[in-house]
């Protein structure tokens, strides 16, 4: 059972670029939420989707940044002109919300690494 | 917004001790996460709690809900080399049903052989 899939690993855009970020869940769940990490800091919560529904986007900023989970294919994050401080680990988690025990663990993809120069 | 402190920042253990880190929050939370994260890698699960009061181990890794819901500690008993890496609670909170965890800002723990 493969596990959570980001692409690409790392990223770099110049100032005012978009950047897309792709992440595919694990086999059953479809339940995704996306994270920022920055330098000797925690994970910070930026958005939960399910498929075709943003469930909580209070930790993304208004502008520049908008997320999408689509029936078919992968969750993308996506940040339009991109600016020095969106530099970051963009990391992907699933999680099966289905009843029992495991409701609310989540499973980590490996990061997408943005740098903007 | 919710925080979490956890403590100790970083650690510099001989290989062989045990290693103790918390973490405390000003809000009740009713599941409690710990992960590892090491260089490049995204954080892996390590142990889940859904109960005040529940113990519960993996290995040699052992970690507490604390009974006021407002904190928690992970244990590590006989370190080796490989348990280098940076460890993060993460907690979520009561009556959400969106499942988004708060994280700490890690404890970075370093084994000497």
């Amino acid at each position: 059972n493969a596990g959570v899939m980001q692409n690409p690993r790392h990223l770099v855009r110049r100032r005012g670029q978009e950047a897309r970020l792709r992440c595919s869940p694990m086999k059953g769940h479809s339940h995704v939420y996306w994270y920022r990490q920055l330098p000797e800091e925690g994970l910070k919560f930026m958005v939960y989707l399910q498929k075709e529904n943003i469930i909580d986007e209070s930790g993304m900023p208004k502008e520049r940044f908008s997320a999408e989970f689509p029936k078919e294919g992968p969750s993308i994050l996506r940040i339009q002109q991109v600016v020095r401080g969106d530099s970051a680990a963009y990391f992907c988690a699933s999680s099966p919300r289905t009843s029992g025990r495991s409701y609310n663990e989540q499973f980590f993809g490996p990061g997408t690494r943005l740098t903007v120069l | 917004g919710q925080q979490l402190n956890q403590s100790p920042q970083s650690m510099f253990i001989q290989e062989g001790e045990d290693v103790s880190m918390n973490c405390t929050s000003s809000s009740i939370f009713n599941t409690w996460l710990w992960y590892k994260q090491e260089p490049g890698e995204g954080p892996v699960l390590l142990i889940a709690l859904y109960k005040a009061g529940e113990l519960t181990s993996n290995g040699r890794l052992t970690a507490q809900f604390g009974i006021t819901r407002k904190d928690s500690f992970l244990n590590i008993s006989a370190s080796i080399p490989s348990d280098v890496g940076i460890y993060f609670c993460a907690g979520q909170l009561e009556n959400t049903n969106a499942g988004k965890s708060t994280f700490g800002d890690g404890t970075t723990l370093t084994v000497k052989p």
